[in-house]
């Protein structure tokens, strides 16, 4: 079984500046999906960026990039330039590959969840 | 992009009722959906996976006599909250995906509380 954490539960930001939100996943799989989704207070989820394991270049997506690190199980959100409309919860989270087989794929197996607010 | 629809947004219902919440793909059809479940400041917990015309599949510990799932057609899943009880309060999510169920499409969810 897949887990996911995220050690963080809450972060703030000043507007315009970085934050990195932390995730780190546990599996056996070699092919998987990394993703960050965002929930904002109206609760519909977003997906922000998305990673394919056996890709090595890091996936970014305006202000937002993530880093990698397959060995280490590592899967950190960038967010550059802040803005106030950033402020949500931010889930990162796994899925297997469709190569993996089994009658897990396309499970989303979420982590904890942090809690990211930008100040003005 | 992918349009993801639940109806209805908010629900309140007393003890012992059934409740029945629609998840609906509006511009694509979507051979499988996914049901979850979120409680306050927490993370979305999967209950089941359905495929279109087949039974849904349901994670451990979640009662699929309770929670009925049904997945009708390409564009519409249902989930029933039978006999619903205080404890079954919470925020249902559904997601679709067509093809390839890689790239999930939330719907906005729907709060019920159960006096």
């Amino acid at each position: 079984a897949q887990t996911v954490t995220q050690s963080q539960p809450e972060m703030s930001v000043q507007e315009a500046e970085t934050v990195t939100l932390s995730c780190t996943y546990d599996t056996s799989e070699n092919n998987y999906y990394l993703f960050w989704y965002k929930q904002p207070p109206s609760r519909q989820m977003i997906l922000v960026i998305r990673q394919e394991a056996y890709k090595q270049q890091n996936a970014t997506e305006n202000r937002f990039s993530v880093n990698f690190q397959k060995a280490a199980k590592s899967f950190s959100l960038k967010i550059s330039d802040s803005q106030l409309g950033d402020t949500a919860m931010y889930f990162c989270a796994f899925m297997k590959h469709a190569n993996a087989g089994g009658t897990s794929y396309g499970k989303l197996t979420f982590g904890q969840g942090t809690i990211l607010t930008v100040h003005p | 992009g992918a349009v993801v629809s639940q109806h209805p947004s908010r629900v309140i219902c007393k003890s012992g009722t059934s409740v029945k919440i629609e998840c609906r793909s509006l511009d694509f059809q979507a051979t499988t959906m996914f049901w979850y479940r979120q409680f306050p400041k927490q993370s979305l917990m999967l209950m089941a996976t359905s495929n279109e015309g087949s039974k849904a599949t349901y994670e451990q510990g979640v009662e699929k006599d309770k929670f009925l799932i049904n997945h009708a057609s390409l564009t519409l899943s249902t989930l029933t909250v039978t006999s619903a009880h205080p404890e079954d309060s919470s925020f249902y999510i559904c997601s679709a995906s067509g093809g390839f169920v890689d790239t999930q499409y939330f719907g906005p969810g729907t709060r019920l509380t159960v006096l």
